[in-house]
């Protein structure tokens, strides 16, 4: 069954600390791959996508997001974190051809002002 | 437009009591989605719907129904609550030109005792 697996559970980070969150998924065929995030008190927003062609993807609010293919992987970054960044974050995977998304089980971020 | 609205946006059910959790959306998407969120488990999907008059079981969808029966809509039923499914539920949209692209709704707060 495919799985999307997020390592990190909770981050805490100063203000302008770079980021990097892990999102590794098991599925040996074509995926689409997602982050979303979820300020809180909202509901989840999409924060950047992939399908195809440039592996490495820029999203709003200067997160971007790397598609490696031989480690099965879509790690998310930013170079410096803002207070306002502070939320939980979640990968997800669609296999092509289907309807089904399959999320990780979330990174909770804490930026320290 | 409002989005995608959920109703009610809390609820305490006792065991083996039955409701039905309403999403409505207005942005004539074709793809309705049901999801559960637990700490440490990520979003789950329970069943989706690709179009009005069908659904279809996601990840975990024992204990819930579903039914379409207006595109814009889409209802989650507990037949007979346990606490087990005490969750926050959101429901998700999307359309057929961009599947990718899930519009989520503000989510549900349900304790069952």
């Amino acid at each position: 069954a495919q799985s999307v697996s997020q390592h990190n559970h909770h981050v805490i980070l100063s203000e302008a600390a770079s980021l990097e969150l892990g999102c590794n998924y098991s599925y040996g065929g074509t995926v689409n791959l997602f982050w979303y995030v979820q300020y809180p008190g909202q509901h989840l927003q999409l924060l950047l996508k992939y399908f195809s062609g440039d592996p490495l993807v820029k999203g709003i609010k200067g997160f971007e997001a790397e598609f490696i293919k031989s480690k099965f992987s879509f790690n998310l970054r930013k170079p410096s974190v803002q207070w306002s960044d502070t939320a939980e974050y979640f990968c997800a995977v669609k296999t092509s051809g289907t309807y089904k998304y399959i999320f990780g089980t979330g990174t909770r971020l804490k930026v320290l002002a | 437009n409002a989005g995608v609205t959920q109703t009610p946006k809390f609820r305490v059910l006792k065991t083996g009591q039955s409701m039905t959790l309403l999403c409505a959306q207005d942005m004539n998407h074709e793809y309705m989605y049901w999801y559960r969120q637990d700490p440490g488990m990520g979003l789950r999907l329970i069943h989706y719907s690709v179009g009005e008059g069908t659904t279809a079981k996601g990840e975990v969808p024992d204990g819930y129904n579903v039914s379409r029966l207006k595109k814009q809509n889409f209802l989650l039923g507990l037949e007979s609550a346990a606490p087990s499914q005490t969750s926050v539920y959101f429901c998700a949209s999307s359309s057929r030109d961009r599947p990718y692209e899930q519009y989520f709704g503000p989510g549900t707060r349900l304790t069952v005792t």
